[in-house]
């Protein structure tokens, strides 16, 4: 069975730093890109972050709203992608969700808030 | 960035009937479009992935097609458990995006 389990989530100031991770379980880790999709307290989803595998170089790509301050990394030893959240805003206030993804998402984990507020 | 324009944002349905949700992007997306369906408080599921193709276990009365610009999910002898709001996403062109979203309320 396929698990995504992301943690670190919690109640940040602006400006601060989060890291969020993403624990896999139930497929081959190295073998998937990944995704971070977040979703503002009732308002619709929003693509953050992707991660290619090794095998394209692990290049990453984000949405133009967190470029320069989010970081997507992996870590196939240990199966678990982060998303590092730098110079935190207000409006970055969300569930986080990770997503095992194909450019699709074919499977999501439960989601973790992040609250920015001071 | 592409957008993404969902309609209409509330659709109001009974059990039985069939409903379809439209999705246009402001440029050509080929066919890589895929739908979710989102239930208060829980993450997302894809229904259908590439336009058409309908996730392993996801009832047949879900479908979708299109192609470009222009695409729609139709639910066929909508069931209770179908009552949800539905976005879908292109994934052609960095970044990715979402429609805004559709939810399918009981009439």
């Amino acid at each position: 069975e396929v698990q995504l389990v992301e943690s670190g989530g919690g109640l940040v100031q602006p400006g601060r730093s989060l890291r969020l991770s993403c624990t896999t379980s139930g497929f081959i880790f190295g073998d998937y890109a990944m995704s971070w999709v977040r979703q503002a307290p009732g308002k619709g989803l929003e693509w953050v972050g992707y991660i290619r595998t090794r095998s394209y170089g692990g290049a990453t790509h984000y949405a133009a709203s967190v470029k320069g301050r989010f970081i997507v990394s992996r870590d196939d030893s240990k199966s678990i992608a982060y998303l590092q959240m730098n110079s935190l805003k207000t409006e970055d206030t969300a569930v986080y969700y990770c997503t095992k993804s194909s450019g699709w998402s074919d499977e999501w984990g439960q989601g973790t808030l992040v609250t920015v507020s001071s | 960035d592409i957008q993404m324009t969902q309609s209409p944002s509330t659709l109001s349905a009974s059990v039985g009937d069939t409903v379809t949700i439209i999705c246009r992007a402001n440029q050509n997306i080929v066919t890589y479009l895929a739908w979710y369906q989102q239930k208060p408080g829980k993450a997302p599921k894809v229904v259908i992935y590439r336009t058409s193709n309908l996730k392993p276990g996801v009832p047949s009365r879900f479908s979708g097609s299109g192609s470009g610009t222009d695409f729609t999910l139709t639910i066929s002898s909508l069931q209770p458990d179908d009552f949800a709001t539905y976005y879908c996403q292109q994934y052609d062109s960095y970044p990715w995006t979402f429609g805004q979203g559709t939810k399918v309320e009981i009439k």
